[in-house]
């Protein structure tokens, strides 16, 4: 089974409208990573949560970490066509020894209808 | 103020022979992952390398797989004797510090490998 799961799989929004996306995990998530993809090119980092309860925000996109700390949302408000792309969240599920690695979910395929 | 700089960012290679890919981390970070992205799958980790060693290869296959660090120059992920299976975009990231979730990777635009 997946460690993280992220929903929806796909949305499409029309523009100007709000939409959440969810990535949630059985594990503490000891960090939690959200970037976003353009189809055929590099992942963009968005945002990082550490602490139980927190929440960032940058322009129109929001995250938080939830205070258990498995479970994070991303949050867009008043969506735009430059929104558009793959959105996924990445997590260090293990702390210390010499592990670094990032598990990803599977990504979540934003369409914004002008 | 270079990002995470990949090539090629396209590789077409005929089974059976070698393909090199190459990563030029973020100027100040030593700390270099690879990943692989497989159509329709997420990113999976494949290996975590800092100069001159090897930290987790848990997710390299054992064989026809190699990465390396040197002291100078860019990260290697070397593929020997590819097959069809080995096409997929192979991305590279690096971070300053090891990434115990107070780190964010930066990640390059990748190299798509497609396997003739």
């Amino acid at each position: 089974s997946q460690e993280l799961e992220q929903s929806p799989q796909s949305l499409i929004v029309q523009e100007g409208k709000n939409l959440t996306i969810n990535c949630t995990s059985s594990k503490t998530l000891y960090g939690l990573y959200w970037y976003k993809q353009k189809y055929g090119e590099g992942l963009i980092f968005l945002m990082m949560l550490q602490k139980g309860g927190e929440e960032k925000s940058h322009e129109k996109i929001t995250a938080k970490l939830d205070e258990k700390k498995q479970q994070s949302s991303l949050h867009i408000t008043a969506s735009q066509p430059s929104h558009a792309g793959i959105y996924l969240c990445g997590a260090v599920l293990s702390y210390g020894g010499s592990q670094g690695n990032l598990i990803f979910g599977k990504g979540t395929k934003l369409s914004v209808k002008p | 103020n270079a990002g995470v700089m990949q090539n090629p960012r396209h590789l077409v290679r005929r089974r059976g022979q070698e393909a090199r890919l190459r990563c030029s981390p973020m100027k100040g970070h030593s700390h270099v992952y690879w990943y692989r992205q497989l159509p329709e799958e997420g990113l999976k980790f494949m290996v975590y390398l800092q100069k001159e060693n090897i930290i987790d290869e848990s997710g390299m296959p054992k064989e026809r797989f190699s990465a390396e660090f040197p002291k100078e120059g860019p990260s290697i992920l070397r593929i020997q004797q590819v097959v069809r299976g080995d096409s997929a975009a192979y991305f590279c990231a690096s971070s300053q510090l090891q990434t115990w979730g107070n780190q964010p990777q930066h990640f390059g635009d990748g190299t798509r490998l497609s396997i003739l």
